[in-house]
């Protein structure tokens, strides 16, 4: 069990905007440790989607975003394309448990 | 080509050991923090390990209870992993994963991923 919480999957119509959370804690996010976003398409290996809360690495596209708010944070993906269908993963550091964290993962469905 | 290759992976019975490797190219591999993640087969990912640019700070993950060793040869832009008294549970693919920085910290984040081995524990 995770100590960032996702929601399992999401969905949406091409063009449409959705919005994945992660939810953490006061030992985490809550704690104001940086949040990072994964995106691993199906048979895929991760790509870094979003770090440090809500800068996208070159070549990420500006349909995505994240934003941070007390104890959770959020993935935004406008525009949803065919494409964009795989897992989505938050990331940041627990103190608590000393080490680097990743949320349980979103599936993101486009209809 | 910027690129992480991992090998090493296999099947093994419960107990024994086993050692990864990851070779890095295209970048310079010396500068960068680097670490191990894992994906358990249909399961979310699972951050294993990291190590310093230098090689003098580790970090594991608390549940693997000091049965794993990270490692690196600068000079040979390598990456190890050394898997002591292997469980069922380490079932997973494993990623070797560039850290943005050359110390791994509470604000790591992995910009560059390899494609993974596959490691299987069972008897």
């Amino acid at each position: 069990q995770s100590v960032l919480t996702q929601p399992p999957s999401v969905s949406g119509a091409p063009g449409q905007r959705v919005t994945i959370s992660c939810t953490g804690s006061s030992s985490n996010i809550g704690a104001g440790y940086d949040v990072h976003w994964y995106q691993q398409l199906p048979g895929t290996a991760p790509k870094l989607l979003i770090y440090a809360n809500n800068n996208r690495p070159s070549g990420v596209p500006d349909r995505f975003s994240g934003s941070k708010s007390g104890p959770s944070a959020s993935l935004a993906i406008t525009g949803l394309q065919a494409a964009d269908e795989g897992d989505y993963y938050c990331q940041s550091h627990d103190s608590s448990l000393g080490d680097s964290e990743f949320g349980g993962g979103t599936k993101l469905t486009v209809l | 080509e910027v690129q992480l290759v991992e090998s090493g992976g296999g099947l093994v019975q419960p107990g024994r050991s086993l050692r990864l490797s990851c070779a890095a190219s295209g970048f310079g591999f010396d500068a960068y923090a680097m670490h191990w993640v894992r994906q358990a087969p249909g399961k979310g990912l699972e951050w294993v390990s990291g190590i310093f640019w230098n090689g003098i700070s580790t970090g594991y993950a608390a549940s693997l209870k000091g049965r794993f060793t990270i490692s690196r040869d600068n000079a040979k832009n390598s990456l190890f992993l050394q898997m002591n008294s292997l469980r069922p549970e380490d079932t997973a693919l494993y990623f070797c994963a560039k850290d943005r920085y050359a110390e791994y910290s509470s604000s790591s984040a992995f910009d560059l991923w390899g494609q993974g081995t596959m490691v299987t524990v069972s008897s």
